[in-house]
């Protein structure tokens, strides 16, 4: 079935390291990609997304390109901040028929950076 | 401000007992939907709507009931609550199905006893 696979947190950096977090997918069809973000207490956000392969998305510094060859949608920061600390989730979002609409997560990673 | 509004923040359920999550948006969006979300598997779907008058069920939906009587609100109903069933729950919409990133409300934690 259609799952997503992200690498497990938790993921301890420094302030101004290299951020990058693995997501790897299996879907029917072309599904859309996504990562939101969940800081302590809150819902999620939307950081970006990507709908059609080679596709790139971008927001606040981060950024994902959606490889169709590879299954991956890895997400990227070159220099973290402390406030970059949250729970990062990989998303697939379904074009079928049946599941037009419904999103798959996963099992969210968690980034800890620290001053 | 407009967005996803969650009530209550938290509640404490003993086993047996039925209540109702509500969550409302003020942005016209038509789907909606609501996840559970539990430590290491990520959020599950347990229904969603596309629509007023229009709902279906998602990946976990045994327990749960919902209604969309209005396009603003999607009211999450549990009829007989189980310890199973401890876990935040998020209720999230957007414009339509699709290709939009969907707006999540701030989760509403429940504790089953």
């Amino acid at each position: 079935g259609d799952s997503v696979t992200q690498m497990e947190g938790p993921v301890t950096l420094s302030e101004e390291a290299f951020l990058t977090i693995n997501c790897t997918y299996t879907a029917t069809g072309y599904p859309s990609l996504f990562w939101y973000v969940q800081y302590p207490g809150e819902g999620l956000q939307l950081l970006l997304k990507a709908t059609k392969a080679d596709d790139k998305g971008s927001n606040k510094g981060f950024e994902a390109t959606y490889r169709k060859e590879t299954t991956s949608f890895h997400l990227e920061k070159g220099s973290v901040q402390v406030s970059d600390s949250a729970v990062y989730f990989c998303a697939l979002g379904f074009r079928t028929t049946d599941s037009w609409g419904k999103l798959q997560f996963g099992a969210g990673t968690q980034v800890v950076v620290t001053p | 401000n407009a967005g996803v509004t969650q009530t209550p923040k938290f509640q404490v359920l003993k086993t047996g007992q039925s209540m109702t999550l509500q969550c409302a948006q003020d942005m016209n969006h038509e789907y909606m939907s609501w996840y559970r979300q539990d430590p290491g598997m990520g959020l599950r779907l347990i229904h969603y709507s596309v629509g007023a008058g229009i709902t279906d069920q998602g990946e976990v939906p045994n327990g749960y009931n919902v209604s969309r009587s209005t396009t603003e609100d999607f009211p999450l109903r549990l009829l007989s609550a189980a310890p199973s069933q401890t876990s935040v729950y998020f209720c999230a919409s957007s414009p339509t199905a699709g290709d939009y990133g969907y707006t999540f409300g701030s989760g509403t934690r429940l504790t089953v006893v």
